[in-house]
């Protein structure tokens, strides 16, 4: 079965670097994946989707990356901020099954 | 925006109550899920449906059912609650009946504590 990991459970970084996330998966390559945000005691927010014959996608400042030959994803926030200081989630869209998730890297971004 | 409304946000029940969980969108989305998230194993898909009537089982449903009469309402129930049921409970909705690549919303959770 597919399975997903996201590289660290936390990571912690300095305001204004930017932080990079990964999301790794072992079999197929999903149709589409998605990165949401998690906030404590909040249900997950959808932030970026990216479909598989895309390289790389861009919202304000974040950016993901899909790269199905390392089968792998990255997620970028630039001149981070104290207030992304959140879990955030990468999930695998296989084309014919609900999304299936990883467990999340909690990023804490120390001003 | 789209709205999913869990009813509770904390719930404490006893061993063996029968549990509803209730969730509704009001953004007449199509699909509607059930995940639980426990720390160290993430989000896992309990049930969900895909149209009113209609249910399939995810990937850890023991222990569960649900229930769609209405498109925009979606149950879940523990028949005999235990304690390796407590959770968070998660519901979430999507557009586009089967449409795996739409975006999910999320309630902000039930906690469900079982003593």
């Amino acid at each position: 079965s597919q399975k997903i990991e996201q590289n660290s459970e936390a990571l912690n970084i300095q305001e204004g670097k930017t932080a990079t996330l990964t999301c790794n998966y072992t079999n197929y390559s999903p149709a589409y994946l998605q990165w949401y945000r998690q906030d404590p005691g909040r249900g997950p927010v959808f932030l970026l989707l990216i479909r598989e014959n895309e390289k790389e996608k861009r919202k304000e400042r974040l950016k993901v990356t899909f790269d199905t030959t390392l089968k792998q994803s990255l997620f970028h926030i630039t001149a981070s901020q104290p207030a992304d200081s959140a879990t955030y989630l990468c999930a695998l869209d296989m084309g014919n099954t609900p999304l299936v998730f990883g467990k999340g890297t909690r990023l804490s971004v120390i001003a | 925006d789209v709205k999913v409304t869990q009813s509770s946000r904390y719930l404490v029940k006893r061993t063996g109550e029968k549990v509803f969980l209730e969730c509704v969108q009001d953004m007449d989305h199509e699909n509607m899920f059930w995940y639980r998230q426990d720390p160290g194993l993430g989000l896992r898909l309990i049930y969900f449906s895909y149209d009113v009537k209609m249910k399939e089982k995810g990937d850890i449903p023991e222990g569960y059912s649900v229930s769609r009469e209405k498109k925009e309402r979606f149950s879940l129930i523990l028949e005999s609650a235990s304690t390796n049921q407590t959770s968070m409970y998660l519901c979430a909705s999507s557009f586009g009946m089967g449409q795996t690549n739409s975006p999910l919303h999320f309630g902000n959770g039930t906690r469900l504590t079982v003593t």
